[in-house]
């Protein structure tokens, strides 16, 4: 799996947009990004995950370099519900066996009022 | 109401004991696994399963043990053999369509 390289932390305004970068400089083609987030002492939970096309739904959206290298997750207006760690991971798509999600250290997003 | 649940959410075992966490999922997924999260720290994958009757160790399975019996359940038993099993434990299953994994709420492990 390709490394990924995100900020720590992060500071957001309630109802401001929040974007997260995520730097995948050794990305393969075939290896999609994924975006997960994990609230204190929760399972982590799926947010979006795109190949090279931007993607959006109804939590987020995903904005991919056209050279694959870097991401943006955006939170259109974040919301005090979304202060949690932000993880990026990139892994082989499909993984017909064993599918291995390294999850890095992530950014952890404080949205403030 | 569809997902995964874990139980229970808090758990304290003695020192020598061997103590099992259960793992149930109602979305039909055939793959299911078992992660560790220690404080600052990301996932690290214990068992793996693919389909029932079948399932494989990850990158720290020494001191676990896992059963996939039915394609609903793949509870995970923490052995005394495992010399530091105080952590956060979690378990995903993926959708078959998509390779998404999701995973459930946690069960903290303490051991006193």
């Amino acid at each position: 799996d390709a490394k990924t390289t995100q900020p720590p932390s992060m500071d957001c305004a309630e109802g401001r947009a929040a974007n997260l970068p995520c730097n995948h400089s050794t990305i393969s083609g075939n290896e999609y990004v994924y975006w997960y987030r994990q609230i204190h002492s929760q399972g982590p939970q799926y947010i979006i995950h795109g190949l090279k096309n931007n993607e959006t739904n109804e939590m987020a959206s995903l904005i991919i370099t056209e050279d694959r290298k870097s991401s943006t997750l955006i939170l259109p207006h974040a919301t005090l519900r979304d202060t949690a760690v932000y993880y990026c991971i990139v892994r082989v798509d499909p993984p017909r066996g064993f599918q291995k999600l390294v999850f890095g250290t992530g950014t952890r997003l404080l949205v403030s009022p | 109401d569809g997902g995964i649940t874990q139980s229970p959410k808090y758990l304290f075992r003695k020192e020598g004991q061997n103590v099992t966490l259960s793992c149930e999922q109602n979305l039909n997924h055939d793959a299911m696994y078992w992660y560790r999260q220690d404080p600052g720290q990301g996932l690290r994958l214990i068992y793996y399963s693919q389909i029932v009757n079948d399932f494989q160790k990850g990158d720290i399975a020494e001191g676990y043990s896992v059963s996939r019996e039915k394609k609903e359940s793949f509870p995970l038993t923490v052995t005394s053999a495992q010399k530091n099993p105080t952590a956060f434990y979690l378990c995903a299953s993926i959708e078959d369509s998509t390779d998404t994994q999701y995973f459930g709420p946690g069960t903290r492990l303490t051991v006193l």
